[in-house]
């Protein structure tokens, strides 16, 4: 069984913060993840993705997450927010090989807002 | 590459009544997954496919929920005697099934369904 918490529906920062929004998954084998963004109505772009290789990921727009095997974390964070920033965030874990490989399941999200 | 695409975009009907929605995947990618979506709640996986073949549905999913990819390519989830608490989004999502790839999911943009 696989699982993910994502800490805070809410976040809020403003233009130029620290963005971090956090995320923990349970997996009974070593898992892929990955953190999605969504815009309103419309459906899930991929931000950046974890496959077993470094354990800091870059993605698009200046986001970056950390797998941390020890913690079970996979932190999505941006140095410095912008408004475009505004939207939900999705972390989502995935098995990557046996029964079920590549069936992934979602957080619940976290919805981030940018104050001018 | 078009990405997925899915039709209608947003679907309005009575409650008794029949519903099916289709989804046209990246040509290339041989997995397709149903997911419905609810305000404030991440995707919630339905079912999916490799290539012709629905490899596992929700338990969570009535009898009423069907989906079929008959020739390996589109596919169509149909929803009979729909009922209010069917109002969501529903979202398609397609990806390479292939040992070693890493399942990355490229989404549509979901058909919002409205059950009055």
């Amino acid at each position: 069984a696989q699982s993910v918490t994502q800490l805070g529906s809410h976040v809020s920062v403003s233009e130029g913060a620290l963005v971090l929004l956090r995320c923990n998954y349970s997996s009974s084998v070593p898992p892929y993840l990955f953190w999605y963004v969504q815009y309103p109505n419309q459906g899930l772009q991929l931000l950046l993705k974890y496959t077993s290789a470094a354990t800091l990921v870059k993605g698009i727009n200046g986001f970056e997450a950390e797998f941390k095997k020890s913690e079970t974390s996979f932190h999505l964070t941006k140095p410095s927010a912008h408004m475009s920033d505004a939207a939900e965030y999705f972390c989502a874990v995935t098995r990557p090989g046996g029964t079920n490989a590549g069936k992934s399941t979602f957080g619940d999200g976290t919805t981030l807002t940018v104050k001018p | 590459d078009t990405g997925v695409s899915q039709d209608p975009r947003h679907k309005i009907t009575k409650r008794g009544q029949n519903v099916t929605f289709r989804c046209d995947p990246i040509s290339e990618h041989n997995r397709l997954y149903w997911y419905r979506q609810t305000l404030g709640q991440g995707p919630e996986f339905l079912t999916y496919f490799q290539n012709e073949a629905q490899l596992e549905k929700s338990r969570l999913l009535s009898d009423r929920f069907s989906a079929e990819r008959p020739k390996g390519s589109f596919s169509t989830l149909e929803i009979q005697r729909t009922e209010q608490g069917d109002s969501a989004m529903y979202l398609c999502a397609s990806s390479l099934g292939l040992a070693g790839s890493s399942y990355e999911q490229f989404f549509g943009p979901g058909t919002r369904l409205t059950v009055l």
